[in-house]
């Protein structure tokens, strides 16, 4: 079985451009998160999607947005980038089931902005 | 807010030795906990888990314990191996907000 897949797995982009990051869930995983892992620093919660909408965001400006289509699968966009959005770009897969479970990981989208 | 800490950035351990990691969380909704080990340019590995009602889980060489009153857990590694050697994260979720909140993580060193 196909794990969370992420692309791509490196992003170089210029300060000011925007940045889109891709991911495919784990088959039946309805839940799709984002993390930021910026140099040094632990996972910080960028947004939460399941069943195609926005359920939980973190404390991140609006320039960070995503979505999530019906096959589950989910983007992360990042407008107007700054060099402070240079990242590790995570993204996570659950089932929903009403009840807590663990979430799988991809390998993340290195983003680098110049 | 960091709602989860880990207050030790690191961790050095003889091989065949217990590693001890520990987390605090201050939010009382908390009632899913969860240990990730993570590798440099990979994601996060789920390791272990605990649900709130129970105090302990063992899952091989991994231990978790929970403390309630004290909003406090540990994972215990026994017996540490070079492969052992990661980041591992400490993270909490709350019934109907499974988003996770993870620690800033520690780093484990296995010494041969």
């Amino acid at each position: 079985e196909a794990g969370v897949t992420q692309s791509p797995t490196h992003l170089i982009k210029t300060r000011g451009q925007q940045a889109t990051l891709r991911c495919s869930p784990i088959s039946g995983h309805t839940s799709v998160y984002w993390y930021q892992q910026a140099l040094g620093l632990g996972l910080q919660f960028l947004l939460w999607y399941d069943e195609g909408e926005e359920r939980n965001r973190g404390n991140f400006p609006p320039r960070f947005s995503g979505r999530q289509f019906p096959n589950y699968s989910s983007e992360l966009n990042v407008n107007a980038l700054e060099l402070e959005d240079s990242a590790l770009y995570l993204c996570a897969s659950s089932v929903t089931t009403g009840s807590n479970t663990e979430a799988f990981f991809g390998q993340g989208t290195r983003l680098t902005v110049v | 807010d960091q709602q989860v800490k880990q207050n030790s950035p690191s961790l050095s351990v003889q091989e065949g030795r217990i590693s001890i990691l520990n987390c605090d969380y201050t939010n009382s909704m908390f009632d899913y906990f969860l240990w990730y080990k993570k590798y440099p340019a990979e994601g996060p590995t789920f390791l272990i888990s605990i649900s709130s009602i129970k105090d302990k889980n063992e899952d091989g060489r991994f231990t978790v314990f929970l403390n309630k009153s004290a909003k406090h857990l540990s994972l215990h590694i026994v017996p540490s191996q070079p492969g052992d050697s990661a980041v591992y994260f400490c993270a909490a979720s709350a019934t109907n907000d499974y988003k996770l909140s993870f620690g800033a993580g520690t780093t484990v060193t296995v010494r041969a």
